[in-house]
């Protein structure tokens, strides 16, 4: 099993839609969750944090988090063209340090 | 811009030889960290410095190491070089009381032909 597993995509929403990215994880004492954009050819971004159990709304973003079924998503609001990219989900494992494991990234295309 | 800068940005070696890539952290952070990310893959984590020490390391072979100096830049080197160490190479800085955010360069892309 994967430490961490993401749909690999690609997700295809029409402009305006919701899109959904959703990610489950193996390390049950993780504490610490990230979701970063990554465009092609780039490098990643940090787009939210997620610590505690529950929704956490950062403008279009709401990271989602739920410790007991080991599963971390991420909605987008308002889908835009650029929002196209590849989203990758980090945890932070048992005992920290910095070092995150990454899923391989869900592809998201928002058609026009 | 995260104020993270890798060089070079692009490197084309030949199996077998060395590499040094090169990473400034963004000011005021003290702790730099590698990954190596495929491509189609997520980012792997290679090892981390702290304070001029190895802080982790994740699962590579020796043959991949690393220095930090005391202005908290760093270098990954790869000595042996083969085709499957040709990846996207990220470097990330991140500092104590920052909640474990990572901030990435802008990575170097190693071709290994």
């Amino acid at each position: 099993q994967k430490e961490v597993e993401q749909n690999s995509g690609p997700l295809s929403v029409p402009e305006g839609a919701i899109a959904s990215l959703n990610c489950t994880y193996s390390d049950r004492g993780s504490q610490s969750f990230f979701w970063y954009r990554q465009y092609s050819g780039k490098s990643p971004e940090l787009i939210m944090s997620i610590y505690s159990n529950g929704d956490k709304e950062d403008g279009r973003f709401t990271a989602q988090l739920n410790k007991a079924s080991q599963y971390v998503s991420l909605l987008i609001r308002d889908s835009q063209p650029s929002d196209s990219a590849t989203y990758l989900c980090a945890v932070m494992p048992t005992g920290g340090g910095n070092k995150l494991t990454f899923g391989t990234g869900t592809q998201l295309k928002v058609e026009l | 811009e995260t104020g993270v800068t890798q060089s070079p940005t692009h490197l084309i070696k030949t199996r077998g030889q060395q590499v040094t890539l090169r990473c400034s952290s963004q000011s005021g952070h003290n702790t730099v960290s590698w990954y190596q990310q495929a491509l189609g893959q997520g980012p792997q984590f290679i090892f981390q410095y702290y304070r001029e020490e190895e802080n982790g390391r994740g699962n590579f072979p020796p043959r991949f190491s690393g220095l930090q100096f005391p202005n908290y830049s760093s270098e990954l080197n790869v000595n042996a070089l083969e085709l499957d160490d040709s990846a996207l190479y990220l470097c990330a800085s991140s500092a104590e009381g920052l909640g474990e955010k990572l901030f990435f360069g802008s990575g170097t892309q190693l071709s290994v032909l």
